[in-house]
C-alpha cells in the first residue's frame, strides 16, 4: 500500500520557469515531511523537510507548502536550472518511527 | 557531518551466487541504518533497518538479508541471488535522536545474469 503517491512521473520544464511537483499522503499520522533529488547512480540527497507544524518552508530556490486538510505537499523550484535536471522524491515519517515512506519519484528535466 | 561508505560501487553477479555489499559510516554515533533497493523505472523499497549492534528489522520477505556486526557498519548478504535481485542497493543513516532525515550513500549498482 503507498502511503505516498507522486503522479506525474515526469516533467520537463524551461530554464528560468518554474518547476512544481506534487505529493500526496495517506497515513494521518505522518508530521515530517521530505524531498530527495537523486542523479543516476547515485544516492539521494536530502534537499528540504517540512514539520508538520508549518505550512511553508524556504531554502534560497527551493520551497516546499505542505496543506495538511488536503494530506499534500509540493516543492516549487525557482528559477529552474539545467542542474536541477534529477528524480525527486517525497518522504514522509511519523514521531517515533524510524521510517521514511518514499514516493515513487518525478523525472524533472529542464531544457536549456 | 556524516559520510557514508559503500562497496563495491557495480557488482554483476551470476544467478545462484552468494552476494555480500558492506556499508560503513562515519562521523556519527549510534545511528540508525537502512538498506533500500530501487529496481529499474521504480521508487525506493526499504528492505532492512536497524537501531542498533545485531538488531535487524526487515521490511519485506525475500532473499536477502542483514546484519550489523558493528555500530557502524551494516551488511547486506544472500546466499544465492535471483535475477530479481537486480538494482541499485541504497544503504542509508539517521543520526539517532534527530528529525527524519536520512542521509545516502553512493549506491551499489547489482546486475544479476
Amino acid at each position: 500500500d503507498q502511503q505516498v503517491k507522486q503522479n506525474s512521473p515526469s516533467l520537463s520544464v524551461q530554464e528560468g520557469r518554474i518547476s512544481i511537483l506534487n505529493c500526496d499522503y495517506t497515513n494521518s499520522m505522518f508530521d515530517y515531511f521530505l524531498w530527495y533529488k537523486k542523479y543516476p547512480a547515485e544516492g539521494p540527497t536530502f534537499l528540504i523537510s517540512i514539520s508538520s507544524i508549518k505550512d511553508k518552508n524556504e531554502d534560497g530556490r527551493f520551497t516546499v507548502f505542505l496543506n495538511k486538510s488536503a494530506k499534500h505537499l509540493s516543492l516549487h523550484i525557482v528559477p529552474s536550472q539545467p542542474g536541477d535536471s534529477a528524480v525527486y522524491f517525497c518522504a514522509a515519517s511519523a514521531r517515533g518511527n524510524n521510517r521514511l515512506a518514499f514516493g515513487k519519484g518525478n523525472q524533472v528535466v529542464v531544457i536549456p | 557531518s556524516q559520510t557514508i561508505h559503500q562497496w563495491p560501487a557495480t557488482l554483476v553477479q551470476p544467478v545462484g551466487s552468494p552476494l555480500s555489499l558492506e556499508c560503513t559510516v562515519e562521523g556519527t554515533s549510534n545511528p540508525n541504518l537502512y538498506w533500500y533497493r530501487q529496481a529499474a523505472g521504480r521508487g525506493l523499497q526499504l528492505l532492512f533497518y536497524s537501531v542498533g549492534i545485531g538488531q535487524i528489522s526487515s521490511e519485506v520477505p525475500q532473499n536477502l538479508s542483514a546484519s550489523r556486526p558493528q555500530d557502524r557498519q551494516f551488511i547486506l548478504s544472500s546466499k544465492k541471488l535471483l535475477l530479481s535481485d537486480s538494482g541499485f542497493y541504497l544503504c542509508a543513516c539517521r543520526t539517532s535522536g534527530t528529525t527524519g532525515e536520512q542521509f545516502f550513500g553512493p549506491g551499489t549498482r547489482l546486475t544479476v545474469l
